[in-house]
């Protein structure tokens, strides 16, 4: 099994543009999440999800969007990026809800 | 919501000693505590949890233990070594579906 995957691994984004982190998962996991990590601030959690077709907002939901149309693809969407999304993106799936498996994650900048 | 809170931001041993990483939490309901280990530029990697009807668990060198009058818990890890210096975040969470992190704790294990 490959586990949780993300791409890309770097992007550099202009202000106002928008993007899409990719996220698949091939352990046929209910559950995903997209998490940020600044330096120094842990890890706080955007959007998740706990099936296919459900979805719901994390702590810092504001600027992003997500859909889950599979069991195993979880795509995050910025829309107009701007410099305080610049961090590194993760993704998450677990089986059960409590033990998550994490991505390699996604290095952004916004300039 | 929960909040969960790591101190100290920076814990240095010599190899060998022993290194215990606290942290605290405010929801009485939480229920599930792991913890991550983060090497640098690489992805949370879940190392030992516990959950509320427990008091200590152990796996090989590392030790979680929990004191939910308290609220909180602790991660022992014995005979430290280079390999186990890294960041180490706790999380807690009162259902199966969402996890609040620490802001973390960097470990460095002098040679």
């Amino acid at each position: 099994n490959a586990g949780v995957t993300q791409t890309p691994k770097f992007r550099i984004l202009k202000i106002g543009q928008s993007m899409t982190l990719q996220c698949t998962q091939d352990m046929n996991h209910n559950y995903m999440y997209w998490y940020r990590q600044d330096p120094g601030m842990g890890l706080k959690l955007i959007y998740y999800s706990v099936g296919a077709g459900i979805t719901d907002k994390g702590e810092v939901p504001n600027g992003y969007n997500v859909s889950r149309s599979t069991t195993e693809d979880f795509p995050l969407r910025l829309e107009l990026a701007a410099p305080s999304q610049t961090s590194v993106y993760f993704c998450a799936s677990s089986r059960t809800g409590w033990e998550q498996y994490f991505g390699p994650g996604t290095r952004l900048t916004v300039t | 919501g929960e909040n969960v809170e790591q101190h100290p931001s920076t814990l240095s041993v010599q190899e060998g000693d022993s290194a215990v990483i606290k942290c605290t939490y405010s929801d009485s309901a939480s229920n599930y505590f792991p913890w991550y280990k983060q090497e640098l530029g690489k992805r949370p990697q879940l190392i030992i949890d516990i959950r509320s009807n427990v008091g200590e668990k152990k796996d090989q060198r590392i030790a979680v233990t929990l004191n939910k009058t308290a609220k909180h818990f602790s991660l022992h890890i014995t005979e430290t070594q280079p390999e186990d210096s890294a960041v180490y975040f706790c999380a807690a969470s009162t259902s199966n579906s969402k996890l609040t992190f620490g802001k973390g704790i960097t470990l460095s294990v002098r040679p």
